[in-house]
């Protein structure tokens, strides 16, 4: 079974600086997707990111790029510019190409500081 | 909708006691999940619809657990005889195309239950 290790329960970073979160997961497959979700204290997980495993370039959108190690089993989340709206929990998820769920790890809880 | 929707939002159960709690995905979504979330941990999956066909229920916890989608679109997932345990929020996700691809799934903002 895949599993997903956050390793860091939570995170601060001064307003307008740079933070990245780390993310580890346990597979067999070759093909799959990695996922980064925030989600505020609404409860609404909100997709941030993802990365299709066979791609070699890192996914990026915004102020948000990830570092994907393939061989390493490694997804950080980095967030540039980090804004007091980027406080929140932030979840990796695996989801393999012939699955159907997501596989969650246990988040990190960022904190911004103004 | 232009959303997922669920509901209850908050639901207050005595032990022992059924709860049913709904599930709208978004229109015209073939894939529906739903996922538990205790408090400080990441969701854990539950099961998984395709259309009205429950193509995997592996994460139910126990037959006390049971999740329906009789037409293919609206969802209950349905606890009898609640225990302590079962507090938690539960979190219904919908996606458009079928299994086995990166596509985006998008989630509603869960119903908190808290059995007492």
């Amino acid at each position: 079974a895949q599993t997903v290790t956050q390793s860091q329960p939570e995170m601060s970073v001064q307003e307008a600086e740079t933070v990245t979160l780390s993310c580890t997961y346990d597979t067999s497959e070759s093909d799959y997707y990695l996922f980064w979700y925030k989600q505020p204290p609404s409860r609404q997980m909100i997709l941030v990111i993802r990365q299709e495993a066979y791609k070699q370039q890192n996914a990026t959108e915004n102020r948000f790029s990830v570092n994907f190690q393939k061989a390493a089993k490694s997804f950080s989340l980095k967030i540039s510019d980090s804004q007091l709206g980027d406080a929140a929990m932030y979840f990796c998820a695996y989801r393999d190409n012939a699955g159907n769920m997501l596989t969650f790890g246990g988040g990190t809880r960022l904190m911004v500081k103004p | 909708g232009a959303g997922v929707s669920q509901s209850p939002r908050y639901k207050v159960a005595k032990r022992g006691q059924d709860v049913a709690l709904r599930c709208d995905p978004i229109s015209g979504h073939v894939s529906l999940f739903w996922y538990q979330q205790a408090l400080g941990q990441g969701p854990e999956f539950l099961t998984y619809f395709q259309n009205e066909a429950q193509l995997d229920k592996s994460g139910l916890p126990s037959d006390r657990f049971f999740a329906e989608r009789p037409e293919g679109s609206v969802s209950t997932l349905k606890i009898q005889r609640t225990q302590q345990e079962d507090s938690a929020v539960y979190l219904c996700a919908s996606s458009f195309p079928p299994s086995g691809s990166g596509n985006t799934i998008y989630f509603g903002e869960g119903s908190w239950l808290t059995v007492v």
